[in-house]
């Protein structure tokens, strides 16, 4: 059975101070691993799609990354507006559904 | 460009009332459609999939029933609503199976 666990389940940081979060799998075949970026009452807005280990994505502030086993979303210098909940999923080859962590609700002080 | 339309944003339903939730697809044609739930604070979860008119998976057991019946329309059905239904529901699609995922902005149910 598919598993992802997202790690911290939540992180404050003061603006500038980058970090890193974390997501874990277990999945028979990897066909996907993506990232969410969620605001509250809102659906989940696309970020990244990884396919192999090895491979880097970047979209302004945000980078991230994979490994066989977990996947880094890297935020560098983080803005308030960087204020929301990640979503980390994966798909595996033999299905069409994503399984989905539980998220890291990042928070941003200015 | 491609959007995706999910309505109504929020409702307010009795117990044991029927439920209709609606979502449509415009610019692409023949995507996969997809309806999560997720409950507060937590992931998602998903309850329906479809690859095509009239084609529906169910990947959890529950209350809720799907149908497509046309190529990006996808509705989520219910004849009779329990509290434990309440949640916030998400409508998708993708291109094919390695694609991504894009989200309606979903629809917060409240079963009272």
């Amino acid at each position: 059975e598919d598993q992802v666990t997202q790690s911290p389940e939540a992180l404050r940081l003061q603006e500038g101070e980058s970090s890193s979060l974390n997501c874990s799998y277990t999945v028979s075949g990897l066909r996907g691993l993506f990232w969410y970026r969620q605001d509250p009452g809102k659906g989940p807005e696309f970020l990244f799609t990884l396919y192999s280990a090895g491979e880097e994505k970047e979209k302004e502030r945000l980078k991230a990354t994979l490994t066989k086993k977990e996947s880094f979303l890297h935020i560098t210098a983080p803005k308030p507006e960087d204020s929301a909940t990640y979503l980390c999923a994966v798909g595996h080859n033999a299905g069409n559904m994503l399984t989905f962590g539980g998220g890291t609700r990042l928070m941003v002080k200015p | 460009s491609q959007t995706i339309h999910q309505w109504p944003a929020t409702l307010v339903q009795p117990v044991g009332s029927p439920l209709s939730l609606e979502c449509t697809v415009e610019g692409t044609s023949n995507p996969n459609l997809y309806w999560y739930r997720q409950a507060a604070g937590r992931g998602l979860q998903l309850l329906f999939y479809s690859v095509g008119i009239g084609q529906i998976s169910s990947e959890v057991p529950q209350n809720l029933s799907a149908s497509r019946p046309q190529d990006r329309q996808f509705i989520l059905s219910s004849k009779k609503l329990l509290l434990s239904d309440s949640g916030f529901y998400l409508c998708a699609w993708s291109r094919g199976r390695r694609a991504e995922a894009f989200f309606g902005q979903g629809t917060r149910l409240t079963v009272v």
